[in-house]
C-alpha cells in the first residue's frame, strides 16, 4: 500500500478563495483524522470519521471549515473563504478503529 | 510539515547515548498510547504503542514505559543515532471517544 496520500503537497492561495484539501486513506482503514499543525498550537485534531461518518468535529475552528468523506477511500477538507490565519500544515491520518494511525505527508497551505 | 518550533523542549544527546523522552497526559480514561516521530518536512511516523493494561513494551531500540498512577509516559531510545534527530510526540486515545490527541512534542537533537 502507498500509505495515506494527500494532495496537493503545497497550496498558495489568496485570502477569500476556496481551498480544498484531499486525502486518500490506507485501504481497509475505517477511521480518518484531519489535523492542523502550526508552531503556536502544535498538532490539533480538527475532525475524525469512523466508517465515513463524522464522529466529532469539535476541533473545526469555524464554519468556514467543512469536511466530507463520501466513501471509504476519499475525504476532503474545505476552507471557504480562506484567511491568512488558516496558513498551516494540514495532515490526514487513517487507522483501524483509531489504533496505529498512519499519517500522510501533509499539505502546506499558505494564504496570502 | 514543519513541527512546532520555538517553544518545544529540546533534549540534546551524544550519539551512542541513551535518550529518554517524557510525556504527561491528563485523561485518566485514556487506554491506548502512541509515540510518533516527526522529521522536518514529513508527517508524524508511528514508532511504538502501548495499551493501558501494560506498563512496558519494547521495540527495536525503543522502549515505552507507562505509569498510570501518575499519568506519565516515557520513550527510551537506546544507542541514539543522528537519524533519531526529530520531534517526538506522545498521543493518547480514549476508546470511548475514539480520539487521538497529541502532546506538544519534544525535539531530540543528536550530536556526533
Amino acid at each position: 500500500d502507498a500509505g495515506v496520500i494527500q494532495s496537493p503537497r503545497h497550496e498558495v492561495t489568496e485570502m477569500g478563495q476556496e481551498v480544498t484539501l484531499r486525502c486518500k486513506p490506507i485501504s481497509g482503514h475505517n477511521s480518518l483524522f484531519w489535523y492542523r499543525q502550526t508552531m503556536m498550537r502544535g498538532l490539533e485534531l480538527l475532525i475524525y470519521f469512523n466508517n465515513n461518518v463524522p464522529i466529532d468535529d469539535s476541533g473545526m475552528p469555524e464554519d468556514r471549515f467543512s469536511a466530507k468523506m463520501p466513501n471509504a477511500s476519499f475525504s476532503t477538507l474545505k476552507i471557504q473563504p480562506s484567511e491568512p490565519r488558516d496558513s498551516a500544515v494540514y495532515f490526514c491520518a487513517s487507522s483501524l478503529w483509531g489504533l496505529e494511525a498512519f499519517f500522510g505527508q501533509g499539505t502546506r497551505l499558505t494564504v496570502v | 510539515g514543519e513541527s512546532v518550533g520555538l517553544h518545544l523542549p529540546t533534549l540534546s544527546v551524544q550519539e551512542g547515548d541513551n535518550s529518554i523522552i517524557n510525556c504527561a497526559y491528563s485523561n485518566s480514561a485514556s487506554d491506548y498510547f502512541i509515540w510518533y516521530k516527526q522529521e522536518s518536512g514529513k508527517g508524524p511516523q508511528f514508532i511504538i504503542d502501548i495499551r493501558s493494561n501494560m506498563d512496558k513494551r519494547q521495540g527495536q531500540r525503543v522502549t515505552v514505559l507507562l505509569n498510570k498512577t501518575v499519568k506519565h509516559l516515557s520513550l527510551q531510545i537506546a544507542a541514539t543515532q543522528p537519524g533519531d534527530s526529530a520531534v517526538y510526540f506522545c498521543a493518547d486515545f480514549s476508546g470511548g471517544y475514539n480520539k487521538l490527541i497529541f502532546g506538544a512534542g519534544t525535539r531530540l537533537a543528536v550530536h556526533p
